[in-house]
């Protein structure tokens, strides 16, 4: 089944203590990108990945790191969680730029 | 500067069409419109996108105006299911992003 896998799908932790979000495809999809999602501010894109090894920044890259070693996974990394970073992150894949992204089903994190 | 408006919510009668607006006025000429939902918090579905022609499939219609700077998405005959945030996206003017807005919160009522 065609699909993308998000872990962990709830984390609550706390300030400072470094954490991935994995996102895995299995689509052989070539784009890749990271939302976040907060009540009355809707769904803004944090990173996104063209290809292997190609990264960029989406509207709101602060506070987040990301990497493409390999098609198909596509981690989000926060160094040093704040509380300002709870929110719910959905990542997301299409064959091409202009192809329908497929989503995860969400993770949400809550940072203390 | 926001590169999408749309309605913050709209109702629609269960079996009727539901038409919601979106206006991208600063839409280039090569940049798709794009159109997702969501239903409570689930991940976001995709619905349907055109660039300039309009565009049907068998969830929806999708009306994009001659000067491109306004689309309408038509659910034909909506059902209780349908009721879900539906948001329009354009391609952001800085890179290859994407910027999806608030959305439209569409009910559908019995």
């Amino acid at each position: 089944e065609a699909q993308v896998t998000q872990n962990p799908r709830y984390l609550i932790t706390v300030t400072g203590k470094k954490l991935t979000v994995t996102c895995s495809q299995n689509m052989n999809h070539e784009y890749m990108s990271w939302y976040r999602q907060d009540p009355g501010l809707g769904l803004r894109q944090i990173y996104y990945s063209m290809n292997v090894e190609v990264t960029d920044k989406g509207d709101v890259p602060e506070g987040y790191k990301v990497s493409r070693k390999e098609k198909r996974n596509f981690p989000l990394i926060l160094e040093s969680p704040s509380p300002n970073q709870t929110s719910l992150y959905f990542c997301a894949s299409s064959l091409g730029f202009h192809q329908p992204q497929h989503f995860g089903d969400g993770t949400r994190l809550s940072i203390l | 500067d926001a590169k999408t408006t749309q309605p913050p919510s709209m109702d629609c009668a269960e079996g009727r069409a539901a038409n919601l607006p979106c206006n991208h006025s600063t839409i280039s000429g090569n940049e798709y419109v794009y159109w997702y939902r969501q239903i409570h918090s689930q991940g976001p579905q995709y619905i349907i996108h055109g660039l300039k022609n309009n565009e049907t499939n068998e969830m929806a219609s999708l009306i994009i105006t001659e000067d491109r700077k306004s689309s309408t998405l038509i659910l034909p005959h909506a059902t209780l299911r349908d009721t879900a945030v539906y948001y329009c996206i354009v391609r952001t003017n800085t890179g290859n992003q994407f910027y999806f807005g608030t959305g439209t919160s569409l009910t559908v009522i019995p």
